[in-house]
């Protein structure tokens, strides 16, 4: 079973700038989830799709961040302006059902200068 | 707020010696937990999972232990070895179906 892919790996930019990460979750995965992971801390949860559907959004920073799940499969997460809090890794997860554990992609990591 | 977290930030073990990962969570509600590895430049990988309904439960040398009454929770990593050296998260599920982290706790195996 392929896993869930993100892209790019890396990406670096300036403060003010925007950038977007894509996420391609495990085949049949009805539900994906967005998590940044500031350096030395947990991930946090940032949003969470059902199908194409938020189920929750409350942790996103609504004025800069958007995410979308077109079509119910792949997803893409988007900041603009970027600030530098947010170099951190962007990870995303998905899983089979809800009330089960998460396989992790292995994340974009975010500098921003 | 709701948090998961932990007591000791490290843990250096000699190799072939036990590991146990130490976590407490604050959420009475939650009922279902998750210990995760996450090695360098990489997502966090599942190790082992465990119910509200269950105190103890056994994968392939880890054992996850589960103490409701002091919301508490353990990994115990059997015979440690270098592979095992990353940060190990437990994490915590409750209403919502969405997985709270803890902070980590980084494993150094030496050799």
């Amino acid at each position: 079973e392929a896993g869930v892919a993100q892209s790019p790996r890396y990406k670096i930019i300036e403060k003010r700038q925007s950038v977007a990460f894509w996420c391609n979750p495990i085949s049949g995965h009805a539900t994906l989830y967005w998590y940044q992971q500031i350096l030395g801390q947990g991930p946090k949860l940032l949003i969470q799709f059902q199908n194409n559907g938020v189920v929750d959004d409350s942790q996103l920073p609504k004025d800069r961040f958007s995410a979308e799940r077109l079509k119910g499969v792949d997803s893409t997460l988007k900041i603009q302006p970027a600030k530098l809090e947010d170099s951190a890794v962007y990870l995303c997860a998905s899983s089979q059902q809800q009330g089960y554990g998460y396989t992790f992609g292995s994340g974009t990591r975010l500098t921003v200068v | 707020g709701e948090s998961v977290g932990l007591h000791l930030p490290t843990l250096s073990v000699q190799e072939g010696d036990n590991s146990i990962i130490n976590c407490a969570y604050s959420n009475s509600a939650s009922d279902y937990f998750i210990w995760y590895k996450q090695e360098s430049g990489k997502g966090p990988q599942f190790i082992i999972d465990i119910r509200s309904n269950m105190d103890k439960r056994q994968g392939q040398r880890v054992t996850v232990l589960l103490n409701k009454t002091v919301k508490h929770l353990s990994l115990q990593i059997a015979a440690t070895q270098p592979g095992d050296s990353a940060v190990y998260f437990c994490a915590e599920m409750g209403a919502g179906n969405m997985l709270t982290f803890g902070g980590g706790t980084r494993l150094m195996v030496k050799p």
